[in-house]
C-alpha cells in the first residue's frame, strides 16, 4: 500500500501572506507527482506533473519543488488572495505505465481578506 | 473545449436502492478513471477503461459496484443495494491514453445514501 501524506491538514492564512505546504510520498520507485487545486463544486485542476528530482515548477504565484530521493515535493503560494481558498491535493503515480493517482488526503487552504 | 462532465451533481438515495452515476470524459480520450473520496480522505482509485473494456477494476470495493463504457465515451457507475458506507463524492477522469499521465476531472458526483 503506498502512503502519500500531506501536512498540514488545514490551515487558515490572512490575505497577502505567503504559505507552503508538504506533501510526502514513498522514495522507491517513483514516476511522477500531480498537484491539484480543487475548489468546491468545481473540478480538481491540475496545477503541476513534476517527474524529475530537483524539479521546479511555477505558475503565477504557485510553485512546486521535488526531491525523490527523499521523497517530498512543497507547494508554494506567494501573496496569498482569496481565490487561491481550496484544497491541494498532490497525487503519486509508481512505476513506468502506472495509472492509479494514489492521493494523498489534501490540505485545506482558507484566505482570509 | 469541453471538459469532464459528471451527471448528476447531487444524488441523495436511501440505503438499498440502485443508483448510476454518469461521466462524460473528453471527447477523444481514450483512457478513463472512477476514484473516490470518502469523508476526510483523498481520492481512491476505483476502476480504469482503455476504450470500451475495464483493463483494471482492482479499487471497486465489492461486487455491487460496477462500472460500463459500452461505446468507449459515456461511463456508468452502477451502485447496488447501496449503504451508508457508499456515501462519498464520486471522480470521473479521462486522459488522452493510459501512457499520457495527465488526468483530467469532472467536478464530481456528491452520492449521500440515507
Amino acid at each position: 500500500i503506498l502512503n502519500v501524506e500531506q501536512s498540514p491538514q488545514s490551515l487558515h492564512v490572512q490575505e497577502g501572506d505567503s504559505t507552503n505546504f508538504t506533501c510526502s510520498f514513498p522514495s522507491s520507485n517513483f514516476y511522477a507527482l500531480h498537484w491539484y487545486r480543487w475548489e468546491t463544486a468545481k473540478s480538481p485542476e491540475a496545477l503541476f506533473v513534476m517527474t524529475l528530482n530537483g524539479d521546479e515548477k511555477k505558475k503565477g504565484r504557485i510553485s512546486a519543488t521535488l526531491n525523490t530521493k527523499e521523497g517530498y515535493s512543497y507547494l508554494y503560494i506567494k501573496g496569498s488572495q482569496p481565490e487561491d481558498s481550496a484544497t491541494y491535493l498532490c497525487a503519486f503515480l509508481s512505476g513506468a505505465g502506472s495509472y492509479q493517482l494514489t492521493f494523498g488526503k489534501g490540505t485545506k487552504l482558507s484566505v482570509i481578506p | 473545449g469541453a471538459g469532464v462532465s459528471q451527471t448528476p451533481s447531487n444524488k441523495v438515495t436511501e440505503k438499498g436502492k440502485y443508483v448510476e452515476l454518469r461521466c462524460d470524459p473528453i471527447s477523444g480520450h481514450t483512457a478513463l478513471y472512477w476514484y473516490r473520496q470518502s469523508l476526510g480522505q483523498g481520492p481512491e482509485f476505483l476502476i480504469y477503461f482503455q476504450g470500451t473494456g475495464a483493463a483494471d477494476d482492482s479499487g471497486l470495493p465489492n461486487d455491487r459496484f460496477f462500472a460500463v463504457r459500452p461505446e468507449g465515451s459515456v461511463s456508468t457507475l452502477k451502485i447496488q443495494r447501496t449503504e451508508r458506507g457508499d456515501s462519498a463524492v464520486y471522480l470521473c477522469a479521462s486522459s488522452l491514453d493510459r501512457d499520457n499521465n495527465e488526468q483530467f476531472f469532472g467536478p464530481g458526483t456528491r452520492l449521500t445514501v440515507l
